[in-house]
């Protein structure tokens, strides 16, 4: 059984670009939350989704977004780049209803350095 | 406001003893807690959950216990084994149905032969 993919797995960026991140969870699997994780701050929740829908969001700026599709893969986008969103930028997937009393399965992340 | 802490953000131990890792958190409607293992370059591997309604559960050499009273769970790893060298996240999750888990910092646990 495959696992959670995120491609890229690295990518350099310039400030005030943007970029999309991918993740492709587990067969089966209908939820897809990701979180940035930064030296020292833990592992911050960014948003999930559900059958394409968005149901919780974290506490980050509008240039943060996101999209699930129908085959539940679901987009990450950061518009106009900052140094500080260079970061670890993890995926997990977990089964149907969310993430309530059920682990959740990670990808390996998306290392995003901005210049 | 960190609503869940590892305040230990690093530990060594030797191999073959017990290695223990804490965490503390402040919201009483959390329900659910897990513990992840983080490899450098690798996404957070899941190592073992407990519901609140249990105060401790046990996976081979993982165990969590649950203080619910003190807002405390802990991880103990015995024997500690040099592949046991990582960062350990705690995480929680919350009877309001949110949807997402709140991970505390991690602790770097290095287990020295």
């Amino acid at each position: 059984k495959a696992g959670v993919t995120q491609t890229p797995r690295y990518l350099i960026k310039t400030r005030g670009q943007q970029v999309t991140l991918s993740c492709s969870p587990i067969s089966g699997h209908r939820s897809v939350s990701w979180y940035q994780q930064t030296p020292g701050q833990g592992l911050q929740f960014l948003f999930e989704y559900f059958s394409e829908t968005q149901r919780n969001k974290g506490n980050f700026p509008g240039r943060f977004s996101g999209r699930q599709f129908s085959n539940s893969r679901s987009e990450m986008n950061v518009s106009t780049l900052e140094l500080g969103d260079s970061a670890l930028y993890l995926c997990a997937s977990s089964k149907g209803g969310g993430m309530r009393n059920t682990e959740a399965f990670f990808g390996q992340g998306t290392r995003l350095t901005v210049v | 406001d960190q609503q869940v802490k590892q305040n230990s953000p690093s530990l060594s131990v030797q191999e073959g003893r017990i290695s223990i890792l804490n965490c503390d958190y402040t919201n009483s409607m959390f329900d659910y807690f897990l513990w992840y293992k983080k490899y450098p370059a690798e996404g957070p591997t899941f190592l073992i959950s407990i519901s609140s309604i249990k105060d401790k559960n046990e996976d081979g050499r993982f165990t969590v216990f649950l203080n619910k009273s003190a807002k405390h769970l802990s991880l103990h790893i015995v024997p500690s084994q040099p592949g046991d060298s990582a960062v350990y996240f705690c995480a929680a999750s919350g009877k309001s149905g949110t949807y997402k888990y709140i991970f505390g910092t991690g602790t770097r646990l290095k287990v020295l032969a």
